[in-house]
């Protein structure tokens, strides 16, 4: 069975600093790693994805998560954090095998950006 | 491009109720999803489609749940007999078929049941 284990259910961070939000899976085949946000009111965005070519992946407004296979782990980060990043993010997994199937998501890290 | 889009956006119903939502996906899209995300949580999947074949169903979608999509095109989901723990939100999303890894997302149904 596949998992997603996000450490953190809150994170705080001073506008400008960096923004990590942590991700752990558990996969019995090679996985398929994403983050969304979910801003108010508002249905998942894909911020960036991980199909098994780059371990470094860049997503839009300025995200982006590393793929370590030895740690489990696919964290998100930005150097410094705006205003509007304020919003829930979602890790989710997908097995690779099938791709394009559904998604077992993590709960969710809310984060504030403090001004 | 649209994108996905739901209908109701906001639903309250009496316990006992039958409710039905609607899902529009991306036009050339033949993949659709539905998830259920209650608060403080991940969405949860219920099911998948690919045109009109309902490929997937979780253990989540008890006998009162029922979903179709019976042109390839939108699909509904059926609440029969709505109970308190039915709310939620309803989560649509589609995808472009096989190879593609992304997930568009509706802004979702919200159910409140009374």
């Amino acid at each position: 069975a596949q998992s997603v284990t996000q450490l953190g259910s809150h994170v705080s961070v001073s506008e400008g600093a960096l923004v990590l939000l942590r991700c752990n899976y558990s996969s019995s085949v090679p996985p398929y790693l994403f983050w969304y946000v979910q801003y108010p009111n508002q249905g998942l965005q894909l911020l960036l994805k991980y199909t098994s070519a780059a371990t470094l992946v860049k997503g839009i407004n300025g995200f982006e998560a590393e793929f370590k296979k030895s740690e489990t782990s696919f964290h998100l980060t930005k150097p410094s954090a705006h205003m509007s990043d304020a919003a829930e993010y979602f890790c989710a997994v997908s097995l690779s095998n099938f791709g394009n199937e559904k998604l077992t998501f993590g709960t969710g890290t809310r984060l504030t950006i403090i001004p | 491009d649209t994108g996905v889009s739901q209908d109701p956006r906001h639903k309250i119903t009496k316990r006992g109720q039958n409710v039905t939502f609607r899902c529009d996906p991306i036009s050339e899209h033949n993949r659709l999803y539905w998830y259920r995300q209650t608060l403080g949580q991940g969405p949860e999947f219920l099911t998948y489609f690919q045109n009109e074949a309902q490929l997937e169903k979780s253990r989540l979608l008890s006998d009162r749940f029922s979903a179709e999509r019976p042109k390839g095109s939108f699909s509904t989901l059926e609440i029969q007999r709505t109970e308190q723990g039915d709310s939620a939100m309803y989560l649509c999303a589609s995808s472009q078929g096989q190879d593609s890894y992304e997930q568009y997302f509706g802004p979702g149904t919200r159910l409140t049941v009374t």
